[in-house]
């Protein structure tokens, strides 16, 4: 399984654009990235994933580096509502996501 | 709203007790995965049904045990409860395959005391 490592804890302004490193170094060739972010007393919320493009939804864009041992999570404006634990995971076909400590993102107003 | 719906949302049981949570997968998912998740940690993988045959697992002893129904709904069956099975339970379902979404409930909070 590939291991990631993630700031603990990370701060933005209201209105700003947000960029949440991951790195994950033992990725193998076949892994997805994942990221998920879980606000408080709820179920994780899937946000966006890519293999080696870049992404893009409405809810964030994922830049993936080139050699795939890194990639970067972009809120383009956080909100408070951004306010949450954001988690990256390589997914495999072995069918389990494994989540680590992820990062906390505050928001402030 | 992920189409992903979980019973009950809350409840407390005794130690040694037993309890089955329950969850409906989004419309269409043959895929469902539950996760364990202790207060303050990430959620832990428990095991995963595709098309009603257990498809992974993860570090858990047997007591933990699951349901897959034709519809693709499930079930998690917890035998002889203990203090640190209290944590957050959680189901995802999704079509399978490491390409897809996954989508995830709001969990059922047990509390063994």
């Amino acid at each position: 399984d590939a291991k990631t490592t993630q700031p603990n804890s990370m701060e933005s302004n209201e209105e700003e654009p947000v960029h949440l490193p991951c790195n994950h170094s033992t990725i193998s060739g076949t892994d997805y990235i994942h990221w998920y972010r879980q606000l408080p007393s709820q179920g994780p919320e899937y946000v966006i994933h890519g293999l080696t493009s870049n992404v893009n939804n409405r809810m964030a864009s994922l830049a993936i580096a080139e050699d795939r041992k890194s990639s970067t999570l972009i809120l383009h404006r956080a909100t408070l509502r951004d306010a949450a634990v954001y988690y990256c995971i390589p997914y495999s076909n072995t069918g389990k996501l494994i989540f680590g400590q992820g990062t906390t993102l505050q928001v402030k107003p | 709203e992920t189409g992903v719906t979980q019973s009950p949302t809350h409840l407390i049981k005794t130690r040694g007790q037993q309890v089955t949570l329950r969850c409906s997968s989004q419309s269409g998912h043959n895929t469902v995965s539950w996760y364990q998740q202790a207060l303050g940690q990430g959620p832990q993988f428990i095991f995963q049904y595709y098309r009603e045959e257990e498809n992974g697992r993860g570090n858990f002893p047997p007591r933990f045990s699951g349901l897959q129904f034709p519809n693709y709904s499930s079930e998690l069956n917890v035998n002889a409860l203990e203090l640190d099975d209290s944590a957050l339970y959680l189901c995802a379902s999704s079509l399978g395959g490491f390409a897809n979404t996954i989508y995830f409930g709001e969990g059922s909070w047990l509390t063994v005391v």
